[in-house]
């Protein structure tokens, strides 16, 4: 089983759809989440932390559900200038010092005019 | 100062060459990390830095060798490589690498490689 798992995609949505991306992860003692979105040959940017509580900026929405090691995004009203790779990332650390940034399989989505 | 600087941006190399990525920033993060992305894939970590020192190498062939000569610079040295060593290598930074809960990671633009 990969570390951290997405929905495969690619996702190809209308303008003004709502679109949900999942993402599971392997070890439970993991305790830092983060959405990031890469665009064609870019580098990530960090969309959003993801928080117990969840959390919400504008139109994009994160959950996190520790008991089933599941993070969530959603999008509303989706614009075309968000099209592009989302990236689960979630912190690993298997009882050493230091933790690694693991990244998910990502998930592609097209939004469509 | 949010970035995270990396030279050079494109790099071409032949299979006997030996050349170096460099990777600078400044916003006073203690941990520094390697990550090689193919195509279509998602980054896969290769070697973290956690204050100056090596503390993760994720089995990474010995044709790589990083370095962190002071807490805001990162190099890797390649040498011998291979053409299936083409990719584009990411450099990032996060504040601290040993507490459980880590802030945001901060990437490089990238160094393109191609091996020919």
């Amino acid at each position: 089983r990969k570390e951290v798992e997405q929905d495969p995609g690619p996702f190809n949505v209308p303008e003004g759809a709502t679109v949900a991306f999942n993402c599971t992860y392997s070890n439970s003692a993991s305790q830092s989440f983060f959405w990031y979105r890469q665009d064609c040959r870019k580098e990530p940017k960090l969309l959003m932390s993801v928080y117990s509580s969840g959390n919400e900026d504008g139109r994009f929405t994160a959950q996190l559900n520790r008991a089933s090691q599941y993070i969530s995004l959603l999008i509303r009203d989706s614009k075309l200038s968000d099209s592009a790779t989302y990236l689960c990332v979630v912190n690993m650390n298997y009882g050493g010092a230091t933790n690694k940034l693991i990244f998910g399989t990502g998930t592609l989505l097209a939004v469509q005019p | 100062d949010t970035e995270v600087t990396q030279t050079p941006k494109h790099l071409v190399m032949g299979m006997t060459n030996k050349k170096s990525l460099k990777c600078e920033q400044h916003m006073g993060h203690r941990a520094m990390y390697w990550y090689k992305q193919k195509a279509k894939k998602p980054p896969e970590l290769m070697f973290v830095y956690s204050y100056e020192k090596l503390s993760i190498n994720e089995s990474v062939p010995s044709r790589f060798s990083p370095e962190c000569p002071n807490s805001s610079l990162l190099n890797l040295h390649l040498h011998a490589l291979q053409p299936e060593d083409s990719a584009l290598y990411l450099c990032a930074s996060t504040k601290e690498s040993y507490v459980p809960v880590i802030a945001e990671a901060f990437f490089g633009q990238g160094t393109r490689l191609t091996v020919v």
